[in-house]
């Protein structure tokens, strides 16, 4: 199969401390994606990373990308009870659809 | 600005009865539309996409069919339902394929 494995399936962290999410993939991406869903709602996109780059930021989020460990890490930095939400990756290969995978439960504790 | 609307946010059907949920995006043309399937706790199954009206991929046979009557109208349905299709829909657009996804806020189907 060529989904993506977020890694781990849930995390527990108090407020202000940081939150490390992992995600596995296969094969040779075009671009590797995050995207949040809070319970019984949709996916929000939150950040895009292309193969041939291996780090991004935006606000509190920063991703990373190895594309020789076929992996890629989504970092929240000073969390908020308000991230508390599934986050998956979602990993886009050349001439298909994306692939989702299981997704990771982020508990911010107050 | 772009816009997708999906309803029902909830629907209850019987066995046996039929389904439609609808899906509309706002501000864009010409757009990428998924239907996805996501199962509690989950993550997202891709049912159908779309890259133009009336062209329709299934990703995997299921007791359902999408249709694209119109440039930016997805419908999911179901001729009769079934226990195991209760679930939670998602639609979704983007501009291409591979690019960033837009979702819907879903449709919760309880079958009884």
């Amino acid at each position: 199969s060529q989904q993506g494995e977020e890694d781990p399936q849930a995390l527990s962290i108090q407020e202000g401390e940081n939150a490390t999410m992992n995600c596995s993939y296969k094969t040779s991406i075009n671009n590797l994606q995050w995207y949040r869903q809070n319970s019984g709602r949709g996916l929000v996109h939150l950040i895009l990373i292309r193969s041939n780059e291996r780090e991004k930021h935006s606000g509190r989020l920063r991703v990373t990308l190895d594309t020789s460990k076929k992996s890629s890490s989504l970092l929240i930095t000073a969390s908020r009870a308000a991230d508390t939400a599934s986050y998956f990756c979602a990993t886009a290969y050349y001439g298909q659809n994306f692939v989702f995978g299981p997704g990771t439960r982020l508990s911010v504790l107050p | 600005s772009q816009t997708i609307h999906q309803w029902p946010a909830t629907l209850v059907q019987p066995v046996g009865s039929p389904l439609s949920l609808e899906c509309t995006v706002e501000g864009t043309s010409n757009p990428n539309l998924y239907w996805y399937r996501q199962a509690a706790g989950r993550g997202l199954q891709l049912l159908f996409y779309s890259v133009g009206i009336g062209q329709i991929s299934s990703e995997v046979p299921q007791n359902l069919s999408a249709s694209r009557p119109q440039d930016r109208q997805f419908i999911l349905s179901s001729k009769k339902l079934l226990l195991s299709d209760s679930d939670f829909y998602l639609c979704a657009w983007s501009r291409g394929s591979p690019d960033v996804l837009t979702f819907g806020a879903g449709s919760r189907l309880t079958v009884l």
